[in-house]
């Protein structure tokens, strides 16, 4: 069953603009990962937030985690064209050796 | 993906015959996966191992079954292929569980006609 909810499924934005990708869970989580994937290929790992921690950067991405709210959301900023992709959210439960659990992914188009 | 390949890219088989899907790695991580991805559901697990000869069960592992005799080998098939099993057969490494990403392959799209 799906752990985590991305929030909206697509999103349109101009080039430049920032764009915000939510992601809900369910349960508690060791940690929190997002992924990028271009239409074809795999995922790409973009950052992991640990549970005890409340925000993270990488570039221009700026994950937040609030394990109170079980909610993330990912930040790009000054969006640009190589931007448009989908976007993964996926939990880490820990505990045993079974995967990630993935959320059915935010479709972010930038327009040029 | 840099590490990690997966053979074939494209396949079309027939209901009922068996398929066999590679995942092969350079980077003797431990921990290896097979999700598929199909629109409307993300990824789902299918099956997972944490060492060779361990494998186990993922959420979606009903008419699937895997093996690895080696390290860098994690071999998923489909027992007698169904048209439901029409997807992106994606795999997945990891060295560790603890807080570390995944390398995804670039996938294997079948196609069960």
């Amino acid at each position: 069953s799906q752990q985590g909810e991305e929030d909206p499924q697509a999103l349109s934005i101009q080039e430049g603009e920032n764009a915000t990708m939510n992601c809900s869970y369910k349960t508690s989580i060791n940690n929190l990962q997002w992924y990028r994937q271009n239409s074809g290929r795999g995922l790409v790992h973009l950052i992991l937030i640990r549970s005890n921690e409340r925000e993270k950067h990488s570039g221009r991405l700026r994950v937040t985690l609030d394990t109170s709210k079980k909610s993330s959301s990912l930040l790009i900023t000054a969006s640009r064209a190589a931007d448009t992709a989908s976007y993964f959210c996926a939990t880490d439960a820990g505990g045993g050796a079974d995967g990630l659990t993935f959320g059915k992914g935010t479709h972010l188009i930038i327009q040029p | 993906d840099a590490g990690i390949t997966q053979s074939p890219r494209h396949k079309v088989t027939e209901t009922g015959t068996p398929v066999t899907l590679r995942c092969h790695q350079t980077e003797n991580h431990r921990y290896m996966y097979w999700y598929r991805q199909d629109p409307g559901h993300g990824l789902r697990l299918i099956h997972y191992s944490y060492g060779v000869k361990d494998t186990d069960k993922g959420e979606v592992s009903d008419g699937y079954s895997v093996s690895r005799s080696k390290t860098e080998d994690f071999l998923l098939t489909l027992e007698s292929a169904t048209s439901s099993q029409t997807s992106v057969y994606f795999c997945a490494i990891t060295p560790n569980r603890a807080g570390y990403g995944y390398t995804f392959g670039s996938g294997t799209r079948l196609t069960v006609v």
